[in-house]
Order: C-alpha cells, then structure tokens, then sequence
C-alpha cells in the first residue's frame, strides 16, 4: 500500500505479558518514529531511526520498551511485562528526511488495551 | 525543554463563526511550528507548516515569536472542519515532533 501501515490494529492483552506491535513505513522513507497517545493526552514521541543512524531512544518511558527497525523497512515496538499504564494508542510514521520541509505520514495506530 | 500547550480540550462553534484554536509553545531555539489535524475514523495527517506561510482549506496560522504563538485561524468554520486539530513542534534542525494534547473542532450547523 501507498501509507504506513501498522499492525494489529487492536489488542488486548493480560498484564504480565508481551506485546510486539509492527510498523511498516513508507518504501523509501528512512525516518521511522514512534509515538503513543494515552487517552486524552497528548502524542508521547518514543523513538526514532534515521537511516543507518543509532536511533533516539530518549523517549522511551522505561527498560520494558523497546523498538528494532531492519534496514529502512519494517519496525517492531515491543513492550515486556506489559503494564495497565501502557495502554494507548501506538502511533507509527515515516519520512524522507528531517528538519527544514519534512513531512511525517502517520499510519492509524494499534489500540493496546492491557486488563 | 520543548513543550507545546494547547489550553482548550474542546471547542464549539457554529457553522460560519470565525474560529481560532490557541496554541503556545516553549523552546529556547528557533522551532518549526506545524498543525496536524485527524477527521473521524481517517489517521493524522498534516495541515499546514508555518514555513510554507500557506492557506490550507481556509486555514491560515502565523509564528508569533515574541507571544510563542501559533495559533490557527479560519475565518468562517465548515462543518467538514470538525476534527481533533495537533498543534507540533520541531527544532529547526531536529528531529523530534513534540505534540500538544490535541483540540476537539466541532463546528455545528
């Protein structure tokens, strides 16, 4: 497809458990960024990969999240030992470049629910 | 630290009514200022850049450094203009789209 597409689009897991949620961006895009949204706040960057760059993980809220990109292509969230707190929405979007003239495309987000 | 303050969770207006959703900012460099906007059941995209300095569906918003501004406007409000509406910012050079915590649109008839 021509967007960024993310999968699953809903899941509901237990606490305790782990979640792999997946990005695929953009083909050619190799800026790849993360965000979450908790009800009613606002969007919480996590990470972001540029390219072969290390990737920016100032934005991940504790040693349970982490997040892998092969190449410029596909990424996976994941998160261990999940917490109630975790839920939201995950939000996935690539770009061409950064800085000056970068547009972001945003795919629609998986909706984690954890009971 | 960059932050993006969006004080309205909600706002009401009807069909025709001028509409301004605020929008302050803190960053001590020099930011791109960005509105992001999501319509029902449709995923974020962007609206407009304040370094285009254009006019998307009627919507216009202008940097002002000295209040930290970046508030949208639009001069009489469609009821297609209902949306969640981000407000975003990136240092100028960076990387980091830091967002506010969104204003509801709904724009009655």
């Amino acid at each position: 497809g021509a967007g960024v597409s993310q999968s699953p689009s809903n899941k509901v897991t237990e606490k305790g458990k782990d979640v792999e949620l997946r990005c695929d961006p953009i083909s050619g895009h190799t800026a790849l960024y993360w965000y979450r949204q908790r009800l009613g706040q606002g969007l919480e960057f996590l990470i972001y990969f540029q390219g072969n760059s290390a990737p920016d993980k100032s934005g991940l809220p504790s040693d349970r999240f982490s997040a892998e990109r092969t190449g410029e292509s596909v990424s996976t969230l994941t998160i261990q030992r999940t917490q109630q707190e975790d839920s939201a929405v995950y939000l996935c979007a690539s770009s061409t470049q950064t800085g000056i003239g970068n547009t972001i495309y945003f795919g629609e987000g998986s909706w984690l629910t954890v009971v | 630290a960059q932050r993006v303050t969006q004080p309205e969770k909600l706002l009401s207006v009807f069909k025709g009514a001028p509409v301004e959703l605020k929008c302050n900012y803190s960053y001590s460099g020099s930011p791109e200022l960005f509105w992001y906007v999501q319509y029902s059941r449709q995923r974020l995209q962007l609206l407009l850049r304040h370094i285009s300095r254009e006019s998307i569906k009627g919507f216009t918003a202008d940097l002002n450094k000295g209040e930290t501004s970046f508030h949208l406007k639009k001069p009489f409000a469609q009821e297609e203009d209902s949306a969640m509406y981000y407000c975003a910012l990136a240092p100028l050079y960076g990387n980091k789209l830091v967002f506010g915590a969104g204003t509801i649109l709904r724009v009655k008839s």
